[in-house]
């Protein structure tokens, strides 16, 4: 099994729509994120969280939200879904506390979202 | 101005030839420098981890760090058609502590056909 589980993997929704992607790890790290990928544009961050109580907004926030439901999980909505909100969107994990490849990201597969 | 800058490719070359991917950035405080793999219909994984200057070796895979250009580069050698994959660098200046906030190229596509 996948140590970072998106679900879905795949959703196709109309404008308006309210959706919830969700993420869950086995990992143990307390710190996880939500990235969209576009191309041409590379990884933008969402919204990360260092624990249940820390929610911070990362550099293209505005039309989504998050909860940490627990430490291994992370979800994120689409309050009101928009086309330009289709994308390719990762859950990502890391720990400071490892050595060697410090701050490493580990990514889950990912959830296409077309918005229509 | 993108804070750093990766040709999106796509570049394709025959098996065994020697690759070599780059990305520009323009601030000065990055540190830390990574390359991800990404296979199709798969997340980003870590391949290679650089801090500062210099390069570092692991089997086929070279990533050197000219700060002084603020360029960095991957090389692979003996290229398998098992490196097909889209390659993203990535940036950091901080780790320790607060937010390591990692800045990432858009990703060259490569292909290595036999």
């Amino acid at each position: 099994d996948a140590d970072v589980t998106q679900t879905p993997r795949n959703r196709i929704t109309k404008t308006g729509k309210r959706i919830m992607l969700e993420c869950s790890q086995t990992k143990g790290h307390d710190r996880m994120y939500w990235y969209r990928q576009d191309p041409g544009l590379g990884l933008r961050l969402i919204y990360y969280s260092f624990d249940v109580k820390d929610i911070n907004k990362g550099e293209i926030s505005d039309g989504y939200s998050v909860s940490r439901q627990a430490q291994a999980k992370f979800s994120l909505s689409l309050e009101s879904a928009i086309p330009n909100q289709t994308a390719l969107y990762f859950c990502a994990t890391s720990d400071l506390t490892g050595t060697g490849k410090t701050g490493e990201l580990f990514f889950g597969e990912g959830s296409r979202l077309t918005v229509l | 101005q993108k804070e750093v800058e990766q040709d999106p490719g796509p570049l394709s070359v025959p098996e065994g030839a020697i690759v070599s991917l780059n990305c520009t950035y323009s601030n000065s405080a990055f540190q830390y420098f990574m390359w991800y793999r990404q296979y199709s219909r798969k997340g980003p994984e870590l391949l290679m981890y650089t801090y500062s200057s210099g390069n570092k070796e692991d089997g086929r895979f070279t990533a050197q760090v000219d700060k002084s250009s603020k360029y960095i580069s991957l090389f692979i050698r003996d290229s398998q058609p098992s490196d097909s994959a889209t390659y993203l660098c990535a940036m950091s200046s901080v780790f320790s502590g607060g937010y390591n906030k990692l800045i990432f190229g858009a990703g060259t596509r490569l292909a290595v056909h036999p």
